[in-house]
């Protein structure tokens, strides 16, 4: 079946650095979706990727779909410690089909 | 969200024992969704539904068994919990085709 692959599992990051989560389908994807978990809370949706090449921008973050639609990535300018959280990527093989989830990158932040 | 709302929101259990989840939602979603969730290894679906009485299995339904009666409503079943069944289980609802999926707080559970 279908696979989502996220890396690193986990990110330290010092206060005001950049860094980047990588996402890897097993298969061609529909679309792609990211959300973000604080911790104690739920998945709470970001971004969605659609069109291959596609790159979104929300403030900080910048998201970006892969040409062949296998792979995703987020980065994040300047971290801050509101940043700090788990971030999945959510892939669909097909149109309206179910997601698929990576295991998430938790993030932490040295301030 | 608050407009998904789960109940309990955390439970300590005994194996063997039947235990069920509810999920219920003001969304009016047509889509809703059980997941479970392990330390790194994300968010993994059970058992999901496109409309009342639709079920479907996703990748780890084993042991668990689902009930859509109500559009609002779907209820996840644990008919004899075993310790490896501990988790955090969130329930999400989506609307048709591409849409984000909104998740309840989620329910800790802990079978001893």
């Amino acid at each position: 079946g279908q696979q989502v692959m996220q890396i690193p599992q986990y990110q330290h990051v010092q206060e005001g650095e950049d860094f980047t989560t990588y996402c890897n389908s097993s298969t061609t994807l529909s679309n792609i979706q990211w959300y973000k978990q604080r911790p104690g809370g739920h998945p709470v949706f970001l971004i969605q990727l659609v069109k291959s090449g596609e790159v979104k921008k929300q403030k900080r973050l910048t998201f970006q779909f892969g040409e062949a639609k296998k792979n995703s990535s987020l980065h994040i300018t300047a971290t801050q410690t509101t940043d700090v959280g788990t971030y999945f990527c959510a892939g669909r093989q097909a149109a309206g089909n179910k997601l698929t989830f990576g295991g998430g990158t938790r993030v932490l932040v040295k301030p | 969200d608050a407009d998904v709302t789960q109940t309990p929101r955390n439970r300590i259990t005994k194996t063997g024992k039947r235990i069920m989840l509810e999920c219920s939602q003001t969304k009016g979603h047509d889509r809703m969704y059980w997941y479970r969730q392990d330390p790194g290894l994300g968010l993994r679906l059970i058992y999901y539904s496109f409309d009342v009485k639709d079920i479907n299995k996703g990748e780890i339904s084993d042991g668990y068994s689902v009930s859509r009666q109500a559009q609002a409503k779907f209820s996840l079943s644990l008919e004899s919990a075993i310790p490896n069944q501990t988790a955090l289980y969130f329930c999400a609802t989506g609307q048709r085709g591409n849409q984000p999926q909104h998740f309840g707080d989620g329910t800790r559970l802990s079978i001893l």
